[in-house]
């Protein structure tokens, strides 16, 4: 089975600063998705970012983008020019190639994200 | 368009009670996927849906419960609720495969006393 580990319960970080989000994971498949998720105080999970395993470039959406290290089994998140709305609980996720485990995400424990004004 | 729509947001329910809630997902999303947070166990995958069909199942007990409508709509279904129950349950929609990432709702926090 799967497994998802996020060993940083929490983390802050400075308006305008940067941070990073450590997760590892651990796995037999060679072909798999990889997700960052938000969770701020409204529930909601928002996706932040997605990575699909046989692309070796890092994926990037604006402020976000991921250090992917297949060999390593890691996925590291980092947010660049922090901003007081992007404080809240961040997840990793894991996903299992297409055809295999329908709908199921394998999550990390979470890393809860707070922004200093 | 419309995100996904979980109701109610609210729930109280008395242990040995059952309980169902509802996930209308995003238009021409037919996957739905429900999970189960909680502080000590977090993100758990409770079972997945296409076409009104099962085709993933978590590891929780038969008291928990599923379904889905042609129409897409899921609801879940909890029997003989036990205090261990009490959680955020959240559904998610996707494409058929989900690569694309899944759209989650905002949950139903759900309590028994």
């Amino acid at each position: 089975a799967q497994t998802v580990t996020q060993s940083q319960p929490e983390m802050s970080v400075q308006e305008a600063e940067t941070v990073t989000l450590s997760c590892t994971y651990d796995t037999s498949e060679s072909d798999y998705y990889l997700f960052w998720y938000k969770q701020p105080p409204s529930r909601q999970m928002i996706l932040v970012i997605r990575q699909e395993a046989y692309k070796q470039q890092n994926a990037t959406e604006n402020r976000f983008s991921v250090n992917f290290q297949k060999a390593a089994k890691s996925f590291s998140l980092k947010i660049s020019d922090s901003q007081l709305g992007d404080a809240a609980m961040y997840f990793c996720a894991y996903r299992s190639p297409d055809g295999t485990s329908y709908g199921k995400l394998t999550f990390g424990q979470g890393t809860i994200l707070t922004v200093h004004p | 368009k419309a995100g996904v729509t979980q109701t109610p947001r609210y729930l109280i329910k008395t242990r040995g009670q059952q309980v169902t809630l509802s996930c209308s997902p995003i238009s021409g999303h037919r996957s739905v996927s429900w999970y189960q947070q909680t502080p000590g166990q977090g993100l758990q995958f409770l079972f997945e849906y296409f076409s009104e069909t099962q085709r993933n199942k978590g590891n929780f007990p038969g008291r928990f419960s599923g379904r889905q409508f042609s129409n897409s709509r899921s609801e879940m279904n909890v029997s003989t609720l036990e205090l261990g129950d009490s959680a955020l349950y959240l559904c998610a929609s996707s494409t058929r495969t989900g690569g694309y990432g899944y759209t989650f709702g905002s949950g139903t926090r759900l309590t028994v006393v």
